[in-house]
């Protein structure tokens, strides 16, 4: 069972434009819900991270939007870089400890 | 305050040979994880480890691969008789106390072909 979807598969932006992500996950149990950022050849690296009892966060050019009724959320990059292309990972945690479950990953790439 | 370590970073292996690939929490992380990377795909979580202690290990396929955190030491993913499907990047990440399952720190990843 899937329990969080990502999508697109793929984005291109042009530079100074808007990427936008999305995640629709199906367990209500989830407690943190971090975006993780990842170049080629290296380890994911977390970019930013809401908990559900807010709907918006936002860190530099980097937003969450958080729909807990819709069981949604999106990563917003505002003003896109070249150096943004990475592949970006949504991710659910439950409360407690237990184990990230990750979205299948989106491929941005940012064109001058 | 080095970032989480792994080595090799690249590991080629023949079927039926075993690979043993490490991992060293950042200082003064207690807790392991352990995920597996196919290619274009995401992260597929393995095995939750403590000192000395397996917590979750409901991703682990059932045969052929373990995973350890001893006392002393980094930790250990052990894929014994390696076949091709086992190709992908291993990575492995760590969070302090207190901060279970949501902050992980990820390592650069062991990336394992299996010939």
């Amino acid at each position: 069972q899937q329990q969080v979807k990502q999508s697109p598969q793929s984005l291109i932006v042009q530079k100074g434009g808007i990427s936008i992500i999305n995640c629709a996950y199906e367990n209500t149990a989830f407690d943190y819900f971090p975006w993780y950022q990842q170049f080629p050849g290296k380890g994911p690296a977390l970019l930013i991270a809401i908990r559900p009892d807010v709907s918006e966060k936002k860190e530099g050019r980097f937003t969450i939007s958080f729909n807990k009724s819709a069981k949604q959320f999106s990563l917003h990059i505002m003003d896109s870089q070249p150096g943004d292309s990475a592949t970006y990972f949504c991710a659910v945690v439950p409360g407690g400890y237990q184990k990230v479950t990750f979205g299948t990953g989106t491929k941005l790439q940012v064109i001058p | 305050n080095a970032g989480v370590m792994q080595n090799p970073r690249h590991l080629v292996r023949r079927r039926g040979q075993e690979a043993r690939l490490r991992c060293s929490p950042m200082k003064g992380h207690s807790h392991v994880y352990w995920y597996r990377q196919l290619p274009e795909e995401g992260l597929k979580f393995m095995v939750y480890l403590q000192k000395e202690n397996i917590i979750d290990e409901s991703g682990m396929p059932k045969e052929r691969f373990s995973a350890e955190f001893p006392k002393e030491g980094p930790s250990i993913l052990r894929i014994q008789q390696v076949v091709r499907g086992d190709s992908a990047a291993y990575f492995c990440a760590s969070s302090p106390p207190g901060q279970v399952g949501e902050t992980q720190y990820f390592g650069p990843g062991t990336r394992l072909l299996v010939l």
